[in-house]
């Protein structure tokens, strides 16, 4: 079955360091892939796609097929960048369905 | 403009009641979601629309799920005899075309407490 793994639940770094969100994915053919963000008592909102190979608050993140991997980088983390992150994917059989990861909870720390 | 909207935000229900949850797409939007958010989860799917068409109902978790869109705008998520484990959030999303790759707007969902 089609899977989105995110293996880290809680991720805290500092303010200014780097950050490195993992996503992997299972789905042997091609996939849109998404990261969607939720932060404090907002609705879930689009981060960015991969096919708009677009640089969003700083995060980017870049399709590797061969590992089948979706990580969201940002070189320097905000405090404001303290949210849920969720990576999707969609596309299978043609479906327009998103299938989510169980999202990893960022803290950027002053 | 306006953006995606649901209602009920929060709704407590006794464990066999009926609950109806209301989703309000963004205007003109042909594409319309429903997802389902237990605790400490990722969304989950469960149904989706184009236009009034129910194309897909995959994520149904049992026939006591039911959904409906019936002029191509609103659309009703109906859980008859609830039990506790549906306890959740459920989320609405829309999107203008549903092709690949296309923006889902999301809903501030409803919290569905079962007793």
């Amino acid at each position: 079955a089609q899977r989105v793994t995110q293996p880290e639940k809680l991720l805290s770094v500092f303010k200014g360091a780097p950050v490195e969100l993992k996503c992997n994915y299972s789905y042997s053919g091609s996939p849109e892939l998404f990261w969607y963000v939720q932060y404090s008592r907002q609705r879930l909102q689009l981060l960015l796609r991969h096919i708009s190979r677009e640089s969003i608050k700083g995060f980017t993140a870049d399709l590797n097929k061969g590992e089948t991997s979706f990580h969201l980088k940002k070189p320097f983390a905000q405090e404001e960048d303290s949210a849920m992150y969720y990576c999707a994917l969609s596309g299978i059989g043609g479906s327009e369905k998103l299938v989510f990861g169980k999202g990893t909870k960022l803290t950027v720390n002053p | 403009g306006a953006g995606v909207s649901q209602s009920p935000r929060y709704k407590v229900a006794k464990r066999g009641q009926d609950v109806a949850l209301r989703c309000d797409p963004i205007s003109g939007h042909v594409s319309l979601f429903w997802y389902q958010q237990a605790l400490g989860q990722g969304p989950e799917f469960l149904t989706y629309f184009q236009n009034e068409a129910q194309l897909d109902k995959s994520g149904l978790p049992s026939d006591r799920f039911f959904a409906e869109r019936p002029e191509g705008s609103v659309s009703t998520l109906k859980i008859q005899r609830t039990q506790q484990e549906d306890s959740a959030v459920y989320l609405c999303a829309s999107s203008f075309f549903g092709t690949g790759g296309d923006t889902q707007y999301f809903g501030p969902g409803t919290r569905l407490t079962v007793l």
